[in-house]
């Protein structure tokens, strides 16, 4: 039942910007928008979140869209140590407690 | 600070025998969660913990699963019998209160392989 859309793979270059988008048409006003990375063989590991507004760390930023349908995350000059599994999860709020749902993700691949 | 730890990291068992992988959260952490990630899928959430009440087990086949946390800290899924289908990594993760957009910390995982 997850809440997103985003495609199976992408692939960039070291050293440039990645784009990753995700699609979650049926997010509601109280959906906060999440992104979780996985390296293989280790647990995800958190990057960013947010609401409404764009969202900064030292990681990546996130861009939500106005009507908030859509959100890009984007790594500012990708290197090796980024190629993993990104997924983009909507924060569900269940019996008062937090769900995230994870989706396939999209499986990055960064090109020396 | 410490991260959320889990053991064993490898197990492997023959089908119809029972497994138990054990999960010990951050400290202070209140929720605490068990997933299941088959190869090339998603984490999928088994049953999630608020200190030591279930919040939501919607997603755990209750008929060879089961998971408690005692103490509201450590937290132990058990597997019995297993199936072949059980084959997965089984992730745990825990965040503060789990209440509000909160990240979570997760463990690295243990990987189950039912021959």
């Amino acid at each position: 039942d997850a809440k997103t859309t985003q495609p199976n793979s992408m692939e960039s270059n070291e050293e440039e910007p990645v784009h990753l988008p995700c699609n979650h048409s049926t997010i509601s006003g109280t959906d906060y928008i999440h992104w979780y990375r996985q390296l293989p063989s280790q647990g995800p590991e958190y990057v960013i979140h947010g609401l409404t507004s764009n969202v900064n760390n030292r990681m990546a930023s996130l861009a939500i869209a106005e009507d908030r349908k859509s959100s890009t995350l984007i790594l500012h000059r990708a290197t090796l140590r980024d190629a993993a599994v990104y997924y983009c999860i909507l924060r569900l709020i269940i019996q008062g407690a937090q769900k995230l749902v994870f989706g396939q993700g999209t499986r990055l691949t960064i090109n020396p | 600070e410490a991260g959320v730890a889990q053991s064993p990291r490898y197990k492997i068992i023959e089908k119809r025998q029972s497994v138990a992988f054990w999960c010990n959260p951050i400290s202070g952490h209140a929720t605490l969660y068990w997933y299941q990630q088959i190869l090339g899928q998603g984490p999928k959430l088994l049953i999630q913990f608020q200190n030591n009440g279930v919040v939501d087990d919607s997603q755990l086949p209750k008929d060879r699963f089961s998971a408690e946390r005692l103490k509201g800290v450590d937290s132990t899924l058990k597997i019995q019998p297993a199936k072949l289908e059980d084959s997965a990594v089984y992730l745990c993760a825990s965040s503060l209160v789990g209440l509000t957009s909160e990240k979570l910390f997760f463990g690295s995982g243990t990987q189950l392989s039912v021959l």
